[in-house]
């Protein structure tokens, strides 16, 4: 069974620039979640989908930050533009149901320049 | 809004002796619990997970950690260190109800030969 996966592995861009993370779930999953690791700090929750839905996006930081999940498969989180506070570690997670362990992928290192 | 906390961003241990990683929650109710490990250049991987069934609970690669209640702790432990165990690892907890995982800054652990 495949895990999660997530592309790019890395990215550099420019401030002001934008960027779109794609994440892919475990097959049949239909939680999806992402979260971010700022250099130094915790890693925070952004956002969940159920399916296509967006059940709680408590965490996305300003209205720079998109996230889709059209269809309920594959998600991306499109961040314009892109500000030097954005740099971190960009973490997708799945889960089969709302009590099954979250399954993490790999992350997206983005660096903001 | 429940919080963890990991004591000592860095511990550093011989190979052979005892791991102890600390982890101590802030909840009014007995949350889920989870001690995930990143090694380096992967993902989260979840190493193990309290829900209530068993106060001692066992992991993989030899892990272990305890809920106790009366200290509001769940600390993972293992025997005997081994080279491959250096990793960072992350103390985790989610309230029955919400899906959020809410992390602690995680604990880099490396082993000295």
């Amino acid at each position: 069974e495949a895990g999660v996966t997530q592309f790019p592995s890395h990215s550099v861009i420019e401030k002001g620039q934008t960027v779109t993370l794609r994440c892919d779930p475990i097959s049949g999953h239909d939680n999806l979640y992402w979260y971010r690791r700022v250099m130094g700090k915790e890693i925070k929750f952004l956002l969940h989908f159920v399916k296509e839905s967006k059940q709680d996006e408590s965490g996305m930081p300003n209205n720079r930050f998109l996230a889709e999940r059209t269809g309920g498969t594959y998600s991306t989180l499109k961040v314009q533009p892109a500000e030097l506070e954005d740099s971190g570690v960009y973490f997708c997670a799945s889960s089969s149901s709302s009590n099954q362990p979250q399954h993490f992928g790999d992350g997206t290192r983005l660096s903001i320049l | 809004a429940q919080s963890v906390t990991q004591l000592g961003s860095h511990v550093s241990v011989s190979e052979g002796a005892l791991v102890l990683l600390r982890c101590n929650y802030s909840s009014s109710v007995p949350p889920y619990l989870f001690w995930y490990v990143q090694y380096p250049n992967q993902g989260l991987q979840l190493l193990l997970k309290y829900t209530s069934a068993a106060t001692l609970v066992k992991g993989i690669n030899g892990f272990e950690a305890e809920f106790k209640k009366s200290e509001t702790s769940f600390h993972l432990t293992k025997p005997s260190a081994h080279m491959s165990d250096a990793a960072e690892y992350f103390c985790a907890v989610r309230r029955d109800g919400n899906e959020k995982l809410t992390f602690g800054t995680g604990t880099r652990l490396t082993i000295i030969p």
